[in-house]
């Protein structure tokens, strides 16, 4: 069965300091791979994908995202960390056309 | 700015009521979603329509059914709702995976439902 794992509920930074949100996938075929965040009572917004070509995927807000076959992961990372970081964050795969794979999410929290 | 719009962001409705949830996108997409988010479990799909008229069931379809009759439009029905049916439900659209758009999803803001 294909699935997208989250191994982290909770993921605690401090300010200033990088952050990585773990993923890892099983997806049949070349997936395209999604992450998303979401604020309190909030839809989910669009940070980066990665389809094919660059390991290394930059997106929205400083994030990126490194894209690792062997090891069938797709972690998001930040060099630094900002408090307003602080949010949900779901990864996510899609194979073919419609079967969108989401994980169970990651809350970020970032100290002061 | 692309778009996708939910009618009602807070709901609260009584057990065996009828309940539409209501979304419009105006970004031309065939694909369109509903999906429920609930703590710990994340995002399941409930219905999901590649065209006009056209649904397919998700994973959790179950008290639920769904409607397109215009492309841009995409309503989600609870034909009697039950308390387990409270949750965030959100949807989404996209075009299709590998033609002209690599396929990432844009949601809506979300509806939170209470059932009473």
């Amino acid at each position: 069965a294909q699935s997208v794992a989250q191994p982290e509920d909770q993921v605690n930074v401090a300010e200033g300091n990088p952050l990585t949100v773990k993923c890892t996938y099983s997806v049949s075929g070349n997936p395209y791979l999604f992450w998303y965040v979401q604020y309190p009572n909030r839809g989910l917004q669009f940070l980066l994908k990665y389809i094919t070509g660059d390991n290394l995927v930059k997106g929205s807000y400083g994030f990126e995202a490194e894209f690792n076959k062997s090891q069938t992961s797709f972690h998001l990372k930040k060099p630094s960390a900002l408090v307003s970081d602080s949010a949900l964050y779901f990864c996510a795969g899609v194979s073919g056309t419609y079967k969108y794979i989401f994980g169970t999410g990651t809350r970020l929290k970032v100290l002061a | 700015d692309v778009k996708v719009t939910q009618s009602s962001r807070y709901l609260v409705k009584r057990t065996g009521e009828k309940v539409f949830l209501e979304c419009v996108q105006d970004m031309d997409h065939e694909n369109m979603f509903w999906y429920r988010q609930d703590p710990g479990l994340g995002l399941r799909l409930i219905y999901f329509s590649y065209d006009v008229k056209m649904k397919e069931k998700g994973d959790i379809p179950e008290g639920y059914s769904v409607s397109r009759e215009k492309k841009e439009r995409f309503s989600l029905i609870l034909e009697s709702a039950s308390t387990n049916q409270t949750s965030m439900y959100l949807c989404a659209s996209s075009q299709t995976p590998g033609l002209a758009d690599t396929g990432e999803l844009f949601f809506g803001e979300g509806s939170r439902l209470t059932v009473l």
